[in-house]
C-alpha cells in the first residue's frame, strides 16, 4: 500500500539554523508527494508537492524539499528557521492513480523553533 | 484562492446525540473528503465523495455516514456520538485532475460528553 512515514515526533531547532523535516514512502509507481503545515487550532494549509521534474522543489515561506529516488525521501527543508516556523508539518502521498487523489498522510512532525 | 469553510470551529455534544457536521467548497471541485485528527494518529480518512451523491469509505467509516446532495456541499453525520468520537475533523476538496494537493477547512474541534 501507497505510504509515508515521519520517523520523528519532534524537532527543535534554535532559531536561525537549519531545519529538516524527515520523510521517506513506499508507493508502487511515480511518487506523487506533499507538505502540508498546521498551525494551532488550522487545518491544514498546502506548502509544496513534488510531481515530476527537477528534484529539488520550492514552496511557500522559504521552504524546499529535495526528492530522492534512491533514498525513497521527500525531506521538508528551510536554510534558516524562524520562531513562526513552529508548527505541525505533515507529509503526504497520492494513492490512486487518477481521478479521486486520495492523499494518506504521514503522523505528522510537531516543530519547535527555540529563540 | 480556495476556500473551504466548515459549520462549526467547536462543537459540544452529548454520548448518543445525532451531530451534523457541514463542508462547503466554493471552487467546483469534484473531490470532498472527511478526516479526523488524533494526537500521535496523524489524519486518518473517513469516507470522501468524488461526485454528487457519490460516496466511499475511508479508513474508518464505523460510526460515520455522509450525505453529498449538491457538488459544493459535503456533510459528516455521527449517527449516535460516542465519546471516542470526540477529535479534530478536517474537511478538504481538490478537483478530479490537476492541481493534486487537497485543499484544507479551519476544523471543527468536536467534544463528546
Amino acid at each position: 500500500a501507497q505510504s509515508v512515514a515521519q520517523p520523528e515526533d519532534q524537532v527543535n531547532v534554535a532559531e536561525g539554523n537549519p531545519l529538516t523535516v524527515k520523510c521517506t514512502y513506499s508507493v508502487s509507481g511515480n511518487p506523487y508527494l506533499f507538505w502540508y503545515v498546521q498551525y494551532p487550532n488550522r487545518g491544514l494549509q498546502f506548502l509544496l508537492k513534488y510531481i515530476t521534474g527537477d528534484n529539488l522543489v520550492k514552496g511557500s515561506y522559504g521552504f524546499e524539499a529535495e526528492f530522492n529516488k534512491s533514498q525513497t525521501s521527500f525531506h521538508l527543508k528551510k536554510p534558516s528557521a524562524l520562531v513562526s516556523d513552529s508548527a505541525l508539518y505533515f507529509c503526504a502521498v497520492r494513492v490512486t492513480p487518477y481521478g479521486n487523489n486520495r492523499l494518506a498522510f504521514g503522523k505528522g512532525n510537531q516543530v519547535v523553533v527555540i529563540p | 484562492d480556495v476556500k473551504v469553510t466548515q459549520s462549526s470551529r467547536y462543537l459540544v455534544k452529548r454520548t448518543g446525540e445525532k451531530v451534523f457536521l457541514e463542508c462547503v467548497q466554493d471552487m467546483d471541485h469534484e473531490n470532498m473528503f472527511w478526516y479526523r485528527q488524533d494526537p500521535g494518529l496523524g489524519l486518518r480518512l473517513i469516507y470522501f465523495s468524488y461526485d454528487v451523491k457519490m460516496k466511499e469509505k475511508g479508513d474508518i467509516p464505523e460510526g460515520y455516514s455522509v450525505s453529498r446532495e449538491k457538488k459544493e456541499r459535503f456533510s459528516l453525520i455521527l449517527e449516535s456520538a460516542s465519546t471516542n468520537q470526540t477529535s479534530m475533523y478536517l474537511c478538504a476538496s481538490n478537483p478530479g485532475g490537476p492541481p493534486y494537493e487537497q485543499y484544507f477547512g479551519p476544523g471543527t474541534r468536536l467534544t463528546v460528553t
